[in-house]
């Protein structure tokens, strides 16, 4: 099994331009997250999906929107980015009351 | 919503020490406390955790130790080794739902 696996591993982006994070999880895990880990600030909720087809808003939800289509895929979307979502992006899976994992991180830098 | 708070920021041993990290919640609601640990280029991982319905778990040299009245929790290691160096976080949330984390503690054990 390959676990949480997220693409890309580094990107850089001019003020404005768009992208899209995807997440894969092969552990057939319900729940999906999103978080951003920023230095001296541990890590903060952006999304996270309950299963295929849900969404919900975590603790910094503001400036991302994100899609559960599949089961095993959950993307995270910046529109319109800023300097200020320069972050390392953590995406993490587990099955309901149970230990999440998390992938090894996509570092965005925004100029 | 649920406020995590981290301590201390930094802690250096001499191996074979022990090593304490402190947390607290503000959330009297919050029911699972788990800790993770993070190494260089990685996503964080689980090394332990504990549901409030436990006073203390332990798994060999590592020890979670929960306060439900005080609302804190310690992650407790002993006879730390080199490869312990990391940094490790804290989190509390209600049903691993909406996970918050502390701020993390860069811990190095020197040989």
């Amino acid at each position: 099994n390959a676990g949480v696996t997220q693409t890309p591993k580094f990107r850089v982006l001019k003020t404005g331009q768009s992208m899209t994070l995807l997440c894969a999880q092969d552990m057939n895990h319900e729940y999906m997250y999103w978080y951003r880990q920023d230095p001296g600030m541990g890590l903060r909720l952006i999304h996270y999906s309950v299963g295929e087809g849900t969404t919900a808003k975590g603790e910094v939800p503001d400036g991302y929107n994100v899609s559960r289509l599949k089961k095993q895929n959950f993307l995270l979307g910046l529109e319109s980015a800023a300097p200020s979502q320069t972050s390392v992006y953590f995406c993490a899976s587990n099955l309901r009351w149970n230990e999440q994992f998390f992938g090894p991180g996509t570092r965005l830098t925004v100029l | 919503g649920e406020n995590v708070e981290q301590h201390p920021s930094t802690l250096s041993v001499q191996e074979g020490d022990s090593a304490v990290i402190k947390c607290t919640y503000s959330d009297s609601a919050s029911n699972y406390f788990p800790w993770y640990k993070q190494e260089l280029g990685k996503g964080p991982q689980l090394i332990i955790d504990i549901r409030s319905n436990v006073g203390e778990k332990k798994d060999q040299r590592i020890a979670v130790t929960l306060n439900k009245t005080a609302k804190h929790f310690s992650l407790h290691i002993t006879e730390t080794q080199p490869e312990d160096s990391a940094v490790y976080f804290c989190a509390a949330s209600y049903n691993n739902n909406d996970m918050r984390f502390g701020a993390g503690t860069r811990l190095t054990v020197k040989p």
